[in-house]
């Protein structure tokens, strides 16, 4: 079974501060990697993807991740963050071609202070 | 248009109770799924269908019980409410395919059973 692990329970960051969220996951086979948004009373938004393919993945909001297959991570990163990028942020795996589930990180709540 | 709609965004009942949220989405995905995000914002796949036919179903009490009529739609229908369903219930739909290419989600029912 997949699993995910997304390390920095909390983050508190000022504006302008740079981004970087650890997620690690255990999966033998081909995976897919998300990241997706979850603002304050929200619902989730998918961020960015990785299927194949170049490992640096950009996404909306000038959020990127990086794909890293020998150790496998796939950490979000963000050059300069804003007070509105406040929310929590949700790493997840599935388990490649025709794969129905997607497994969860408990997630990282990351505060932008102004 | 709304791609995932949920009903209703918030339900307050008392325990014992029996109650339902309605999910549907006007996608065309194939896949449908419930998550439970609990107090800790942690995400817990409980039941997926797929075309209408259960393929996915977690360690959940058999009090829920999910409902495809058809593939655009998939209810949840909880009897003997307990407190410890109080949560955030999210609807998801994706398009299996050749690859999981990631979920569209509902903005969710928060139900707090008192």
């Amino acid at each position: 079974a997949q699993s995910v692990s997304q390390h920095n329970h909390h983050v508190i960051l000022s504006e302008a501060a740079s981004l970087e969220l650890g997620c690690n996951y255990s999966y033998g086979g081909t995976v897919n990697l998300f990241w997706y948004v979850q603002y304050p009373g929200q619902h989730l938004q998918l961020l960015l993807k990785y299927f194949s393919g170049d490992p640096l993945v950009k996404g909306i909001k000038g959020f990127e991740a990086e794909f890293i297959k020998s150790k496998f991570s796939f950490n979000l990163r963000k050059p300069s963050v804003q007070w509105s990028d406040t929310a929590e942020y949700f790493c997840a795996v599935g388990s490649g071609a025709g794969s129905y589930q997607l497994t969860f990180g408990k997630g990282t709540k990351l505060s932008v202070i102004p | 248009d709304t791609a995932v709609s949920q009903t209703p965004k918030y339900l307050v009942t008392q325990m014992g109770n029996d109650k339902s949220i309605k999910c549907e989405q006007n996608l065309g995905h194939d896949t449908m799924y419930w998550y439970k995000q609990d107090s800790k914002k942690f995400l817990k796949i409980m039941f997926s269908y797929n075309n209408k036919e259960l393929i996915i179903n977690e360690t959940v009490p058999n009090r829920f019980s999910p409902k495809s009529p058809d593939k655009a739609h998939l209810n949840l229908h909880i009897n003997s409410l307990e407190l410890g369903d109080s949560a955030v219930y999210f609807c998801a739909s994706s398009q299996r395919g050749t690859g999981n290419h990631g979920y569209t989600f509902g903005s969710g029912t928060r139900l707090t059973v008192v």
